[in-house]
């Protein structure tokens, strides 16, 4: 049973324009949410995180909403740059119950974005 | 500051033999993580250590795979009579005390067993 999914393994979209990341979870003890890049051959990098208090949470052009009651959260990019382009993780956490501190990641999001 | 660092960044082998593969988390950092990524695949979650706790070791997928962490630093990965099916990048992360922070991978070991 996967408690974490991101159901688009892959997204094209045009310089300039928003990018739409989507995720999923089932397990309701999940109260911190996040976002990582990868690049090829580099291990995934932090990008940006949401508290399950908070319904949205900006970082420039990053900006992470998050729906509690339908368990799913949704990474906007905008404008999107070809630097862009890479793999997608999303990650949720609980901390408190017998998985406090264990994140858990969906199968990630391949973005291009192209000039 | 230093990042987390991995070594070997390639290990290949042959199928029966033992693999060990290390992390250096960064210094202060509590909790360490090992992960799991296979072709086309998402990161699959191993062994987690936080503190001086037991560690959570509940996605090691067999008994050949186990991992130590010594003095709350350094982690060793370890793969007895390796198969096929573990050829995969190993990842490690560390994080900083507190669950509301982000974990810091390192580059990964690229594992190919022949």
């Amino acid at each position: 049973d996967q408690q974490v999914k991101q159901n688009s393994p892959s997204l094209s979209v045009q310089e300039g324009r928003i990018s739409i990341l989507n995720c999923d979870y089932t397990n309701s003890m999940f109260d911190y949410f996040l976002w990582y890049k990868k690049y090829p051959a580099e291990g995934p990098t932090f990008l940006i995180s949401i508290s399950s208090i908070k319904d949205k949470n900006e970082d420039g052009r990053f900006t992470v909403f998050l729906n509690k009651s339908a368990k799913h959260l949704s990474l906007h990019i905008v404008p999107s740059q070809p630097g862009d382009s890479a793999v997608y993780f999303c990650a949720a956490s609980a901390s408190r119950g017998t998985n406090a501190g264990k994140s858990t990641f969906g199968d990630g999001t391949t973005l291009t974005v192209k000039p | 500051g230093a990042g987390v660092s991995q070594s070997p960044s390639n290990k290949v082998t042959e199928k029966g033999k033992d693999v060990e593969l290390r992390c250096d988390p960064i210094s202060g950092h509590t909790a360490l993580y090992w992960y799991r990524q296979s072709l086309g695949q998402g990161l699959e979650f191993l062994i987690y250590f936080q503190g001086n706790s037991a560690p959570d070791k509940s996605g090691l997928p067999s008994d050949r795979f186990s991992a130590e962490r010594t003095g709350g630093s350094v982690s060793t990965l370890t793969i007895q009579r390796t198969q096929q099916e573990d050829s995969a990048v190993y990842l490690c992360a560390s994080r900083r005390a507190g669950f509301f922070n982000e974990q810091y991978f390192g580059p990964g070991t690229r594992l190919t067993v022949t």
